[in-house]
């Protein structure tokens, strides 16, 4: 079956670094998404990997390996705005977007 | 960049009600948009793909004639609430992709339906 893992829930203190994880199995592979989403909000896009590697965007870089099924969303300087849900989501062979429950980030000030 | 309108963002109906939610993809076209409902402290769950001109794909355990979708235009999808119970109460999300490679998802704002 398609599986995607993510922590539940990960806690981190303001202007620090935080890294949230994300590991897959699906059928076939045609990249890999990972949005913000606040409480009560709809998801927005962050970043997008197909190619193996680091890709920067400001404070938050996106990170993927596909020989090990996994990739890691990085936030730096932490803000309190940042506390919010971060969903993994693949793409796999039919196009189909396979969601991640999620990981809850929860600033400290 | 691109942009999805969803609206209403929220409605209250009774009970036996349907409810009409528009998707609009506002500076792209969209042969495929997608519709999702979520429920307080829990992941997006697919509901149905919308197809341009075509029947919507439903997936297992959705009810086509419960939910019902229309993809009328290359720009606006509908998903109507049929006879609304509450616990059809929920936070229903569309989401777009454009018609080019490797491109993201575009969520609208959502639509928080209660149902009374």
């Amino acid at each position: 079956g398609q599986n995607i893992d993510q922590p539940t829930e990960m806690t981190a203190t303001e202007g620090a670094i935080v890294q949230i994880n994300c590991t897959y199995q699906t059928s076939g592979f045609n990249g890999l998404f990972w949005y913000q989403q606040h409480a009560g909000e709809a998801p927005t896009f962050l970043s997008y990997n197909v190619l193996d590697g680091l890709e920067e965007k400001g404070r938050f870089s996106s990170f993927l390996s596909r020989s090990k099924g996994y990739s890691y969303l990085l936030l730096k300087e932490l803000q309190m705005k940042d506390s919010a849900s971060y969903l993994c989501a693949v793409m796999d062979s039919n196009y189909q977007l396979i969601w991640g429950a999620g990981t809850k980030l929860i600033i400290k000030p | 960049g691109a942009v999805v309108s969803q609206h209403p963002s929220w409605v209250i109906c009774k009970s036996g009600t349907s409810v009409k939610i528009e998707c609009r993809s506002l500076d792209f076209q969209a042969t495929t948009m997608f519709w999702y409902r979520q429920f307080p402290k829990q992941s997006l769950m697919l509901m149905a793909t919308s197809n341009e001109g075509s029947k919507a794909t439903y997936e297992q355990g959705v009810e086509k004639d419960k939910f019902l979708i229309n993809h009328a235009s290359l720009t606006l999808s509908t998903l109507t609430v049929t006879s609304a119970h509450p616990e059809d109460s929920s936070f229903y999300i569309c989401s777009a992709r454009e018609a080019r490679e490797n491109s993201p998802l575009h969520f609208g704002n959502g639509t928080r339906l209660t149902v009374t």
